[in-house]
């Protein structure tokens, strides 16, 4: 079945340094595929999404691109703050009306001043 | 802005007892979820909910699970007699339409612990 695979955690940077979190999946059709960011003590949000291949999704100074040919979506930053601490979940949705997310584990980022 | 609310933000149990976990969907939404986070695990989906009916449903979503949308706010999960594995987070989750390009809004989440 379909599924997604993150990085593990935590991933512990400096402010201002690079950040990369590796997304990889696994669908039989042709998902879009979304990050999601979960500050602490509050709900999922939508970071970014891709709907098809190629696609760029950035927001918040956040980029991943939808690479079919690797089947990835790795989360990038040039530059993070200590606000982007937070748990980001890698998520894919491979079907119409009703469809379900199907999540990774999540990574969590810690950023130091 | 509008947002998904859940309550409690915690919620303690016994094992065998009957919770009901409460959400406030985004008011013109239509479609409803629930989703679970088991401690260090991925977050799963358990149901979804529409047109007064479950649409899909996981494999988590036995008949110990059930959800309500008892009036025109409130969206429900139970779970009917609690076991040790069903300690986790829960998020409801709600969108305006159907399909990829209406994004998800989940609420702040209720730990349920049953000891």
């Amino acid at each position: 079945g379909d599924s997604v695979t993150q990085m593990e955690g935590p991933v512990t940077l400096s402010e201002e340094a690079f950040l990369t979190i590796n997304c990889t999946y696994t669908a039989t059709g042709y998902p879009s595929l979304f990050w999601y960011v979960q500050y602490p003590g509050e709900g999922l949000q939508l970071l970014l999404k891709a709907t098809k291949a190629d696609d760029k999704g950035s927001n918040k100074g956040f980029e991943a691109t939808y690479r079919k040919e690797t089947t990835s979506f790795h989360l990038e930053k040039g530059s993070v703050q200590v606000s982007d601490s937070a748990v980001y979940f890698c998520a894919l949705s491979d079907r119409e009306a009703g469809t379900a997310l199907i999540f990774g584990k999540g990574t969590t980022l810690s950023v130091s001043s | 802005e509008p947002e998904v609310t859940q309550t409690p933000s915690h919620q303690v149990t016994q094992m065998g007892q009957e919770v009901i976990l409460r959400c406030v969907p985004i008011s013109n939404h239509l479609y409803f979820y629930w989703y679970r986070q088991i401690l260090g695990q991925k977050v799963e989906f358990l149901v979804s909910f529409y047109n007064n009916e479950i649409s899909e449903k996981s494999e988590i979503f036995d008949d110990q699970f059930s959800v309500e949308r008892p009036d025109g706010s409130n969206f429900t999960l139970k779970i009917r007699s609690t076991k040790l594995e069903d300690s986790a987070m829960y998020f409801c989750a709600s969108r305006e339409g159907g399909g990829n390009n209406s994004p998800l809004h989940f609420g702040n989440g209720t730990r349920l612990t049953v000891t």
